[in-house]
């Protein structure tokens, strides 16, 4: 079975710098999907990024870009020039590509994120 | 607004009682899942659906009955509700397939006294 692993429980940045959370994932599968989740204190779940495990180059969205390193089943958040807006709980999610499942995600514990001004 | 909207968006209720919870999206997806987030804020799968087939039951006790009257609506009734129910939970749609990245609703908290 696979598993998603978040071993930083809560992490503080000060706002405008860089700050990276750390995801290990354990499968034995080959092909796959993992995705970063945002929840704010609104409880609204937001979709970050993804990145699929086939592609070698790393996902990017604006301030967002990962570090997948499939080998040691690592996928790590970077976020650049921090903004208060992004304190949150960030979650790690693990997707298997299995038709019969449709979308079946795989959460890590999270990693709640203090943006401090 | 094309969104998935989830009601109540709060409910508070005793031990014993029948409640449910309403899912909907307009966003024409054909999978809707519902998670839920415990106390320490992990979320775990509990139903998938699609096109109102179930595809996924994570061993999740049968007095929760998840019902979809149309690939658009997902609802979850909850019989002879438990202290340990208490939670978050949170409804989601996709369009079919790997990769399909989920929406999900903002959410569903209840209280169980």
């Amino acid at each position: 079975a696979q598993t998603v692993t978040q071993s930083q429980p809560e992490m503080s940045v000060q706002e405008a710098e860089t700050v990276t959370l750390s995801c290990t994932y354990d499968t034995s599968e080959n092909n796959y999907y993992l995705f970063w989740y945002k929840q704010p204190p609104s409880r609204q779940m937001i979709l970050v990024i993804r990145q699929e495990a086939y592609k070698q180059q790393n996902a990017t969205e604006n301030r967002f870009s990962v570090n997948f390193q499939k080998a040691a089943k690592s996928f790590s958040l970077k976020i650049s020039d921090s903004q208060l807006g992004d304190t949150a709980m960030y979650f790690c999610a693990f997707m298997k590509p299995t038709y019969n499942q449709g979308g079946k995600l795989i959460f890590g514990q999270g990693t709640e994120l203090s943006v401090k001004p | 607004d094309t969104a998935v909207s989830q009601t109540p968006k709060y409910l508070v209720t005793q031990m014993g009682n029948d409640k449910s919870i309403k899912c909907e999206q307009n966003l024409g997806h054909d999978t809707m899942y519902w998670y839920k987030q415990d106390s320490k804020k992990f979320l775990k799968i509990m139903f998938s659906y699609n096109n109102k087939e179930l595809i996924i039951n994570e061993t999740v006790p049968n007095r929760f009955s998840p019902k979809s009257p149309d690939k658009a609506h997902l609802n979850l009734h909850i019989n002879s509700l438990e202290l340990g129910d208490s939670a978050v939970y949170f409804c989601a749609s996709s369009p079919w397939g790997p990769n399909s990245p989920l929406h999900f609703g903002n959410g569903t908290r209840l209280t169980v006294t």
